[in-house]
């Protein structure tokens, strides 16, 4: 179902840097900006980055966006315990009149 | 601070019609796209669909045939219609405020305030 896709784990020891990466094509990242959600257990999803690399006000600086062509990448420096949670890229893809699309999800685990 | 709260039965007869309205404080409903996203349990995302101020709709097209949206900017409002369920359909529903613009071409998409969620099951 999911039409971007992102490795299922993703893992680091506090401090490290981890880095995400989201797979499309040109109907979505190719020719839209990624937004990437932090979703804590139990919780709602929260925007992280939106526009590829711009963060929300009250978001942290450790958490940074990049997009490439058809790929896109969240990067976490200095990794902490609060960062456990699944993150979901997103895109606007133009196929099939226009839909809105996530990432398969990544676990970010803090060893 | 702007809130979003679904709300709607929790439970749900497989080939019945799911129903949530979400509600939206501390903002104005103009301007803005209103989203339904839903997860089945232990899984990903799914985009359902949005509903603008006027009406105007854009629905999932795998779920096309099946969603209906409305809104009422009066009580700021907005509603979700799904109809003929199945089991397939049990997750936790969210609504959320959705922005779009242009940068350089690109269309900027993205969903910046969230409601809770509800869980809705199918079953009989």
């Amino acid at each position: 179902q999911s039409v971007l896709t992102q490795p299922p784990s993703a893992s680091g020891t506090p401090g490290q840097r981890v880095t995400i990466s989201c797979s499309g094509s040109s109907s979505n990242i190719g020719s839209n900006t990624v937004n990437w959600y932090q979703q804590l257990p139990g919780t709602a999803p929260k925007l992280l980055i939106y526009s590829n690399n711009q963060r929300p006000s009250g978001v942290p600086d450790r958490f940074s966006g990049s997009k490439s062509g058809t790929s896109a990448s969240l990067a976490i420096s200095g990794l902490q315990s609060e960062d456990e949670a699944d993150y979901y890229c997103a895109a606007w893809d133009d196929s099939l009149n226009g839909r809105g699309v996530f990432g398969t999800g990544t676990k970010v685990t803090v060893l | 601070q702007v809130q979003l709260q679904e709300s709607g039965p929790g439970l749900v007869k497989p080939s019945e019609t799911l129903s949530l309205t979400c509600s939206v404080s501390g903002g104005s409903i103009s301007d803005y796209y209103w989203n339904w996203i839903r997860q089945p349990p232990g899984k990903g995302l799914e985009w359902i669909g949005y509903i603008d101020y006027s009406g105007s709709t854009n629905y999932n097209p795998s779920l096309k045939s099946r969603v209906s949206m409305s809104v009422d900017t009066s009580k700021t409002q907005f509603s979700l219609k799904l109809s003929s369920v199945t089991a397939a359909d049990t997750a936790v529903y969210y609504c959320a405020r959705g922005r779009a613009t242009y940068n350089y071409g690109d269309y900027v998409w993205y969903f910046d305030y969230w409601g809770q969620g509800t869980l809705v099951t199918v079953s009989s």
